[in-house]
């Protein structure tokens, strides 16, 4: 059974780019919450999407912004890239009759220069 | 005040011995509690994860929550090298905006053969 998967692994982009990261959830899984992990910090919750929408969204701001398909995979977009976007960019993705538990993916590390 | 406080680290341990991580926290409203285990440049991996105050064990590892006192550890028996990695806690509320996933800022864990 594969886990949840994201690609691209790693990405160098420049300030004020566009970025796209994508995200395919654990078979079975229909919710998915994408986070931040500045280094040497614990995750921060971006938003979470749910039947197509989101549904709930952290403290960042309209730069970013994302999508969930039919097949539940999801794409995280982040326009005019700051430095301080530097970060490694999470999926987790958890079932309906279990919303409570969330399953990562390996991430995409962004670096902007 | 943050909203969830992990100690700080890093913690450094022969192998064999009982390693203790602790957490605290400010939101009653919190009534989910997790465990995850984050290997260097990986994502974060479900270790434990524990429905309001109480105990539960998987194997060497034992989770206890303190809503009274807003306190929650993770016990490691017998800790081994494989163990040595960044342990993130991580807590929700069960609605609105507490439901989103709250984590601390990790400590790294080093098991000395």
């Amino acid at each position: 059974d594969a886990g949840v998967t994201q690609s691209p692994t790693h990405l160098i982009k420049t300030r004020g780019q566009q970025v796209t990261l994508r995200c395919s959830p654990k078979s079975g899984h229909d919710t998915v919450s994408w986070y931040q992990q500045a280094l040497g910090q614990g995750p921060q919750f971006i938003f979470q999407y749910y039947e197509e929408e989101e549904r709930q969204r952290g403290n960042f701001p309209d730069r970013f912004s994302g999508h969930q398909f039919p097949n539940y995979s999801s794409e995280l977009n982040v326009n005019a890239l700051l430095l301080g976007d530097s970060a490694l960019y999470l999926c987790a993705s958890s079932p309906r009759d279990s919303p409570y538990e969330q399953y990562f993916g390996p991430g995409t590390r962004l670096t902007v220069t | 005040q943050k909203e969830v406080e992990q100690d700080p680290g890093p913690l450094s341990v022969p192998e064999g011995a009982i390693v203790s991580l602790n957490c605290t926290y400010s939101n009653s409203a919190f009534q989910y509690f997790m465990w995850y285990r984050q290997y260097s440049r990986k994502g974060p991996e479900l270790l434990m994860y524990t429905y309001s105050s109480g105990n539960k064990e998987d194997g060497r590892f034992t989770a206890q929550v303190d809503k009274s006192s807003k306190y929650i550890s993770l016990f490691i028996r017998d800790s081994q090298p494989s163990d040595s990695a960044t342990y993130l806690c991580a807590m929700r509320g069960a609605t609105g905006a507490n439901s989103k996933l709250t984590f601390g800022k990790g400590i790294t864990l080093s098991v000395r053969p």
